[in-house]
């Protein structure tokens, strides 16, 4: 069945460091795919998406494209700050709006 | 804004009893679904609603049941509560059916079973 895979955690990094969380997929056809946050304390909310393959989705400096070729959708970021400290999951949706989690990487940042 | 509320943040019931967790949006949303989320396993899907009335299993329902008697609330019930129930579990909504659209999260509820 479909599924997505993260890159353990937790991850700490200090601030302004380059931020990469890796995410890979298993899924048939097109799925599109997600990166949902959840700060401390807060339901998730969504962060970026793509829905075909070489798109890139971004948002707040996040950025993450889609490659079919390696089934990945990679999460970065140029420079983290303290705010970004977060859970971040990615995902996939399999139609009508099911999404498929990964396990969730926590990112904490450092002053 | 908007807003997916959930009843209760944070309950402690005893192995056995009913339980109720309630989620209400305000957006007018088709879609309804109730995940629970553990460490190291991210969220799983326990059932979603298309519509009022209408449900439909997700990948984890055993144990678990769900009514939707009006379009903004989505009751998840556990029949009798085990331990195993113990997780934060999280209601959503989005709008359309059929299209990649994004979920709105209300911010969970944290239920231990003793």
């Amino acid at each position: 069945g479909d599924s997505v895979t993260q890159m353990e955690g937790p991850v700490t990094l200090s601030e302004e460091a380059f931020l990469t969380i890796n995410c890979t997929y298993t899924a048939t056809g097109y799925p599109s795919l997600f990166w949902y946050v959840q700060y401390p304390g807060e339901g998730l909310q969504l962060l970026l998406k793509a829905t075909k393959a070489d798109d890139k989705g971004s948002n707040k400096g996040f950025e993450a494209t889609y490659r079919k070729e390696t089934t990945s959708f990679h999460l970065e970021k140029g420079s983290v700050q303290v705010s970004d400290s977060a859970v971040y999951f990615c995902a996939l949706s399999r139609g009508a709006q099911k999404l498929v989690f990964g396990q969730g990487t926590r990112l904490t940042i450092n002053p | 804004d908007v807003k997916v509320t959930q009843s209760s943040r944070y309950l402690v019931k005893r192995t056995g009893e009913k339980v109720f967790l309630e989620c209400v949006q305000d957006m007018d949303h088709e879609n309804m679904f109730w995940y629970r989320q553990d460490p190291g396993l991210g969220l799983r899907l326990i059932y979603f609603s298309y519509d009022v009335k209408m449900k439909e299993k997700g990948d984890i329902p055993e144990g678990y049941s769900v009514s939707r008697e009006k379009k903004e609330r989505f009751s998840l019930i556990l029949e009798s509560a085990s331990t195993n129930q113990t997780s934060m579990y999280l209601c959503a909504s989005s709008l359309a059916r059929g299209t990649a659209g994004e979920l709105f999260f209300g911010e969970g509820s944290r239920l231990t079973v003793l």
